[in-house]
């Protein structure tokens, strides 16, 4: 069974800090990786992808990518009290067309 | 508006009941999926169909039943042999020519069993 680790938190940082949200994943030739912010009560929503090596940014949102590390992280800059939710690693299988989804981690943004 | 429905949000069901959940999509995507979300917890992957006609299990099929007859629509049977039914329900779909592997999901069913 591939696994995808993460910290539930919660992770608790003031309002204009950079939020710091780690994944570690078991298998070594996954080639593609997702972050979703998912709020209380709601569906999760992809806020970030990425396939290559190094990081890609998009607004105040960072993934970065280190498949020899075999870990993925997202940065939040600036954070804000609506950042405040769970986020979710996801990691796509291979052998097949799906995703193994991390637990998340509790993201609070103090006012 | 193009995006993912399901229906209903909330269902309540008694011990013993099928019940079916939907979900529609009208974004032209072939490949579709249903997450099981239990408090606290991560998705799991309950079924998959990349395309009409077929589909396969995910981890935790036990229990779970699956049709894909429309490209459109990719219904979910709770049966009555899935011993902890109570969760929320979670479909997704995506796009396979472009291998991106992007899903985007819809707002969920959140079933209780008593």
């Amino acid at each position: 069974q591939k696994e995808v680790e993460q910290n539930s938190g919660p992770l608790s940082v003031p309002e204009g800090a950079i939020a710091s949200l780690n994944c570690t994943y078991s298998d070594r030739v996954s080639q593609s990786f997702f972050w979703y912010r998912q709020y209380s009560g709601k569906s999760p929503e992809l806020i970030m992808s990425i396939y290559s090596n190094g990081d890609k940014e998009d607004g105040r949102f960072t993934a970065q990518l280190n498949k020899a590390s075999q870990y993925v992280s997202l940065l939040i800059r600036d954070s804000q009290p609506s950042d405040s939710a769970t986020y979710l690693c996801a990691v796509k299988d291979t052998g097949r067309r799906a995703l193994t989804f991390g637990s998340g981690t509790r993201l609070q943004v103090q006012p | 508006d193009g995006g993912i429905t399901q229906s209903p949000k909330y269902l309540f069901r008694k011990e013993g009941q099928n019940v079916t959940l939907s979900c529609e999509q009208n974004l032209n995507h072939d490949a579709m999926y249903w997450y099981r979300q239990d408090p606290g917890q991560g998705l799991r992957l309950i079924y998959y169909s990349q395309i009409v006609n077929d589909f396969q299990k995910g981890d935790i099929a036990e229990g779970y039943s699956v049709s894909r007859e429309k490209k459109e629509s990719f219904p979910l049977t709770v049966t009555s042999a899935q011993k902890n039914p109570t969760a929320f329900y979670l479909c997704a779909s995506s796009i396979t020519e472009t291998r991106t592997y992007e899903q985007y999901f819809g707002p969920g069913t959140r079933l209780t069993v008593t």
